[in-house]
Formats: structure tokens, sequence, C-alpha cells
């Protein structure tokens, strides 16, 4: 059973481009997060989806992160422009919530990002 | 104060041996309460869910304090497997809310 998958692994690029990263949450889940790690901030929540629509994106640090999920199976976060401190790793999870019933969220292996 | 707070450590812990960690929490609505565990260079997985009567699974046991607003992870017989970084995560709907983590605590086994 393939779990959430994330692409590119590694992004290395320069300030001012644009970035894309993308995930595919796990089939049938209907909930998909993205989330960002580095030493200073830990693991912060920038946005999450629920049936493709978004929920909460008050995580999101600046306009020049945007966030789409156009069917059940894909999702991207997009940096437009991106700055060095945008270096960190992206991670997306996904969950099923069935019945109400709270149940574990499945992290994908993370996007590396590097911004030079 | 910080929503989620750990302490970093490292806690170096020789084999065998019984280790504790707590994580304080500032949202007093917080509803769920998990312990992951992320390897180097890994994605965070899921070790367990805290429950408000404790659980214990194997060699770990979780315990959630509401009055005093923190979650506690033991590891019994530690093994040099248990090396990583474990991080505790709080959210505040129930489950239909993203999480919020601490910045974890680096667990190391020594032989």
């Amino acid at each position: 059973d393939a779990g959430v998958i994330q692409s590119p692994r590694h992004e290395v690029t320069e300030m001012g481009q644009e970035v894309t990263l993308r995930c595919k949450p796990i089939s049938g889940h209907d909930y998909l997060f993205w989330y960002r790690q580095t030493m200073m901030r830990g693991l912060e929540l920038l946005i999450y989806f629920n049936n493709n629509v978004p929920i909460d994106d008050s995580g999101m640090p600046e306009d020049r992160f945007s966030a789409k999920m156009p069917n059940a199976s894909f999702s991207t976060l997009k940096i437009q422009p991106s700055e060095p401190r945008d270096s960190a790793v992206y991670f997306c999870a996904s969950r099923l919530l069935a019945g109400g019933r709270t149940d574990t969220q499945y992290f994908g292996p993370g996007t590396r990002l590097t911004v030079l | 104060r910080k929503e989620v707070e750990q302490d970093p450590g490292p806690f170096n812990v020789p084999e065998g041996a019984t280790v504790a960690f707590n994580c304080t929490y500032s949202n007093s609505a917080s509803q769920s309460f998990f312990w992951y565990r992320q390897d180097c260079r890994k994605e965070p997985k899921l070790l367990m869910s805290v429950y408000s009567s404790g659980n214990e699974d194997g060699r770990f046991t979780a315990q959630l304090n509401r009055a005093s607003q923190y979650i506690s992870l033991l590891i019994r017989d530690s093994k040099l497997s248990d090396s990583a970084t474990y991080l505790c995560a709080v959210n505040r709907w129930g489950g239909a809310d993203g999480l919020t983590f601490g910045k974890g605590t680096h667990l190391i086994i020594q032989p």
C-alpha cells in the first residue's frame, strides 16, 4: 500500500525562482496537511485541506506561499519568489477522519528545499 | 509561552535504562495528544496516541495530566534502536485540525 508521495525529494534553487512542491496523499484520505520543519522553528503547520477545500491557512508565512488541491489525489505548495529563509524540509501528511474518530496522520518523506 | 514545549536534550542514556520525557502545552482546549518519533533525515512517524487514562504499548508508556497540561513518555529497557528524536504533538479539535508540535527531544542510547 503506497504511503504519502512527495516530489521532488530534493530541490536546490536560486533566490527569486518559483518552487513547486507536490504531494499525493494516501488514497481515500480526506485530510491533507502541509508542514515545514527547520532547526530554529521545528515542525510547523502551514495549511490543511478537508475534501480538497482549504480549511486553515493561518500558518502560511506570507503571500509568496500558496497551496492548492485540485482533486483528492494531488496537492501543490508553491513559493514565488523563493528566498533563502524558505530553506527547510517540507512535509505533506494525510489522514482519514472516519466517523469523527481521530486517526493517525501519515507523513510523506518530505522535500528538502535549499534556496541559494 | 510557546504552545508546545519540550526539553531538546540530548538525553544520553545507557542501553537497558529507563528514560522519561515530558512535554507541556499551553492551550487548555487541546483535545488530542500524540508522541511521534523522527529518525535523522526522515519523516515523523506516530509512536502512540496519549489517552486520558494513560496507555502502554510494550516498553512505552504515555501519560496525560490535564490539570498541569503536560504529557509524558516513558521508555523502559531502552534499546539502541530507540535513539531518535521524540516529538510531542497536540491538536485542538479532537482530530479535525492540524497538529502543533514541540521541537522534539533528542535521545541517544549508548551501548
